[in-house]
This record gives C-alpha cells, structure tokens and sequence, in this order.
C-alpha cells in the first residue's frame, strides 16, 4: 500500500479555469503536508506547506487539509499555461524527519 | 551558497563502473537527503543525513550504494558496479534541520545514464 496517493492524471483544464490536485495519505500520525511544482526536467520546488485543518491561501493557490480524512488538496484559481507541471504531494511522517513524496500529478492548462 | 548544488549534472558511465555523485547543500542546513528520481516516476527516498550520521538509510536500493558526509556539508552518494536499472536522476535536497515539519530545497540533480 502506497503512503501517499496521488492521480496521476493528466488533469487538463482551461486557462482561467480552476484545477484541483488532490492527495491522501495513509499515517494518521503526519503532521507535515507539502506541495511540490516540478516542471519537466527541473527539480522540485516548493508551493504551499500546510500543518493544519482547514484552508490556507496564498496568491491563485489555495491548501486544504482535512486530517480526519487524510486528505490534502491544491486549489489553483485562474489557471495559466506556465502552472503546466507535475505537482507533488509530500507528507511528513511521525519519525520526525522522513518526508514521502506521492507519484505526482500532471496538470495541463491549455491556452 | 545560493542553492543546493549537484555535480555533475550529467553522467554516462558503463554497467560495472562506479560513479560518485556529490550534493553540496546550502550552508547552514544541518539536513540532507537523497532520492532518486526515474523516468516520469515520483521520488524514491535513498537516505537521510542530520550533520555527519545518517539515522535512516532505509531507501538504498541494494549494498551497491553507500553515502557518506563530510563536516556537516558536502555528502556523496557512491553507486558501485552500476547497473543500467541505475539510470535516473538522482536528486540531492537539504532543509534546515531536518524535523520533517520543513521545506526541502532541491539540487538540480544528476542525470545517470547506464549503458
């Protein structure tokens, strides 16, 4: 059983349109929840990082956590050509210190 | 530094042959880490690194593969006999202490071709 589940699409959405990337772990214990944008041959870079229930924004893009569902998302309003990447979903576990990283979303916006 | 550097960022070698990879993590960050990364796969966790020791190595994929850090900075990542299953980009990241609550700066990895 994979720890963290991802689509893994592609999720193809209009530009100006709304994407959703969705994400569920299995350790109920994780505490830490990471989003990751990673364009086609380039290393992964950081989005949002969210530690709590609920929703936090940050420009176009929005995380919502919801730990009794073991469930991440990644709103991203008003899709544009340059949000075509894979995004990653990255949880960290209860040992403290090991990240596990999901197979990661490809998102098409299409001009 | 500015960032996490890898060198080389592209290697050719032949199966059999070892190659060492090095990550160069930015100053101050007392962790680091390794995964590797193959052909629009995710991430696969190799090893972890708080200062010089490495309290989990449970990702290397088999005894061919050691790493190993230096002074708390620069850490290697040593594949020997590689094996063409081998070939991927093997990236190198490093945060600021490593308690799993904090944001991974990634290298631009390596890319290991294995012939």
């Amino acid at each position: 059983q994979k720890e963290v589940e991802q689509n893994s699409g592609p999720l193809s959405v209009p530009e100006g349109a709304i994407a959703s990337l969705n994400c569920t772990y299995s350790d109920r214990g994780s505490q830490s929840f990471f989003w990751y944008r990673q364009y086609s041959g380039k290393s992964p870079e950081l989005i949002m990082s969210i530690y709590s229930n609920g929703d936090k924004e940050d420009g176009r893009f929005t995380a919502q956590l919801n730990k009794a569902s073991q469930y991440v998302s990644l709103l991203i309003r008003d899709s544009q050509p340059s949000d075509s990447a894979t995004y990653l979903c990255a949880v960290g576990n209860t040992g403290g210190f090991k990240t596990i990283f999901g197979a990661g979303t490809r998102l098409f916006v299409k001009a | 530094g500015a960032g996490v550097s890898q060198s080389p960022s592209n290697k050719v070698t032949e199966k059999g042959k070892d190659v060492e990879l090095r990550c160069d993590p930015i100053s101050g960050h007392t962790a680091l880490y390794w995964y590797r990364q193959s052909l629009g796969q995710g991430l696969e966790f190799l090893i972890y690194f708080q200062g010089n020791s490495a309290p989990d190595k449970s990702g290397l994929p088999s005894d061919r593969f050691s790493a190993e850090r230096t002074g708390g900075s620069v850490s290697t990542l040593t594949i020997q006999r590689t094996q063409q299953e081998d070939s991927a980009v093997y990236l190198c990241a490093s945060s600021l202490d490593g308690r799993g609550q904090e944001t991974q700066y990634f290298g631009p990895g390596t890319r290991l071709l294995v012939l």
